[in-house]
């Protein structure tokens, strides 16, 4: 079965202090995967999208990483507006049109 | 350029009453998708629409859960009769294209089955 595992599931950081979340994923022939930021009472907000190993995208102070078994976002010296909950979700191969999200890592940038 | 819209934003219904949600997706994307998270769980796909037909329904949990999209614009997905269960946000989602093309999502509908 397809799955997506986060860790870790809650991160509080100093302000300034950088740090990296992960995703692994068992989701077989995963063709890609996305990160998207959560704030409480919003929906998911994309923030990238990752397709092969070895590629990387940046913004801001969020800097996504893939390889052949999990995906990282880095957070650079990260600042309050920075918390929230961060979710990735895996994209299968093949005819799935379905994306299978992880449970998220809740971060909070303490000022 | 909208965002994708759904309404209501909360809703609380009593067991056994019928609840229908809409999302109005981003303009000119033909891909919609309907997601849920239920209490303490990662979010689940539900389905999901090209136009106004039916691509993929493996993740919609019963038949009391009926979506519909007519003409390909707007869609809603009525719940009859709800159950306590399906409690919990539901999501709407719209792309240009299918995967892998990114999903925006709409902000959720809160849906509070008593």
């Amino acid at each position: 079965e397809d799955q997506v595992t986060q860790s870790p599931e809650a991160l509080r950081l100093q302000e300034g202090e950088s740090s990296s979340l992960n995703c692994s994923y068992t989701v077989s022939g995963l063709r890609g995967l996305f990160w998207y930021r959560q704030d409480p009472g919003k929906g998911p907000e994309f923030l990238f999208t990752l397709y092969s190993a070895g590629e990387e995208k940046e913004k801001e102070r969020l800097k996504a990483t893939l390889t052949k078994k999990e995906s990282f976002l880095h957070i650079t010296a990260p600042k309050p507006e920075d918390s929230a909950t961060y979710l990735c979700a895996g994209i299968p191969s093949g005819s799935a049109r379905q994306l299978t999200f992880g449970s998220g890592t809740q971060l909070t940038v303490l000022p | 350029e909208a965002g994708v819209t759904q309404f209501p934003s909360h809703s609380v219904i009593e067991k056994g009453q019928t609840v229908t949600l809409r999302c109005d997706p981003i303009s000119g994307h033909d891909n919609l998708y309907w997601y849920r998270r239920v209490m303490g769980k990662e979010i689940k796909f539900l389905l999901h629409f090209v136009k106004e037909s039916k691509q993929d329904e493996s993740g919609m949990p019963n038949n009391r859960f009926l979506a519909e999209r007519t003409g390909g614009t707007y869609s809603t997905l009525k719940v009859q009769p709800a159950e306590l269960e399906d409690s919990g946000v539901y999501f709407c989602a719209s792309s240009a294209g299918p995967l892998p093309y990114e999903q925006y999502f709409g902000p959720g509908t809160r849906l509070t089955v008593t």
